[in-house]
């Protein structure tokens, strides 16, 4: 069975500081990945999206890609109370069209 | 608003009701979704779209009835449902299945309440 694996936390940060937020996934033929924001009581938006090996950033955001290790992580430079949210990682399988989502990962960033 | 449009945005309904949800995309997207969201679960995929094709239907149960009219407009019928089908059902759209890539935009979602 093909798998998503995020840690649901929560994940608790002080305001300032980096947070760190890991996706694990099974499918090593995997090809791209996407990382959801989901305040409580909204839909998910996308924020980042990556699909070759290494760093990718926009604005305080960086997605790292590593396939070999077969995970992928999102890291929240100078974190906002605004940012407290779910994180939810979805990854698309090899031979697959459709994103498969993880459970998400809660972030509190607190004054 | 992120251009996919979900009505209503909440709904109660019995057991014996008859309902539709509704979604409209105005992206010029190609393919549609429909996904369920439970407390402590991951997004589960219902159902696929892609050009008002029926592409996937991952074991639904047959009280929840899909229509895609075109390429703009999804339905979600619901009729005779039980309490733990109460979720928030999304729905979302892509530019096609394709492309390789996938970015998936989501509507607000409709909180179902069926008691």
């Amino acid at each position: 069975q093909k798998e998503v694996e995020q840690n649901s936390g929560p994940l608790s940060v002080p305001e300032g500081a980096i947070a760190s937020l890991n996706c694990t996934y099974s499918d090593r033929g995997s090809q791209s990945f996407f990382w959801y924001r989901q305040y409580s009581g909204k839909s998910p938006e996308l924020i980042m999206s990556i699909y070759s090996n290494g760093d990718k950033e926009d604005g305080r955001f960086t997605a790292q890609l590593n396939k070999a290790s077969q995970y992928v992580s999102l890291l929240i430079r100078d974190s906002q109370p605004s940012d407290s949210a779910t994180y939810l990682c979805a990854v698309k399988f090899g031979g697959s069209y459709i994103p498969t989502f993880g459970r998400g990962t809660s972030l509190i960033v607190h004054p | 608003e992120t251009g996919v449009t979900q009505t209503p945005r909440h709904l109660v309904m019995g057991m014996t009701n008859k309902k539709s949800l509704k979604c409209e995309q105005h992206l010029g997207h190609n393919a549609m979704y429909w996904y369920k969201q439970s407390a402590k679960k991951p997004l589960e995929l219902m159902f696929v779209y892609s050009l008002e094709e029926r592409v996937e239907n991952n074991s639904v149960p047959s009280r929840f009835s899909p229509e895609c009219p075109n390429s703009s407009h999804l339905f979600l019928h619901l009729h005779t449902l039980q309490p733990e089908d109460s979720a928030l059902y999304l729905c979302a759209s892509s530019q096609d299945l394709v492309s390789g890539y996938g970015e998936a935009f989501f509507g607000q979602g409709t909180r179902l309440t069926v008691v």
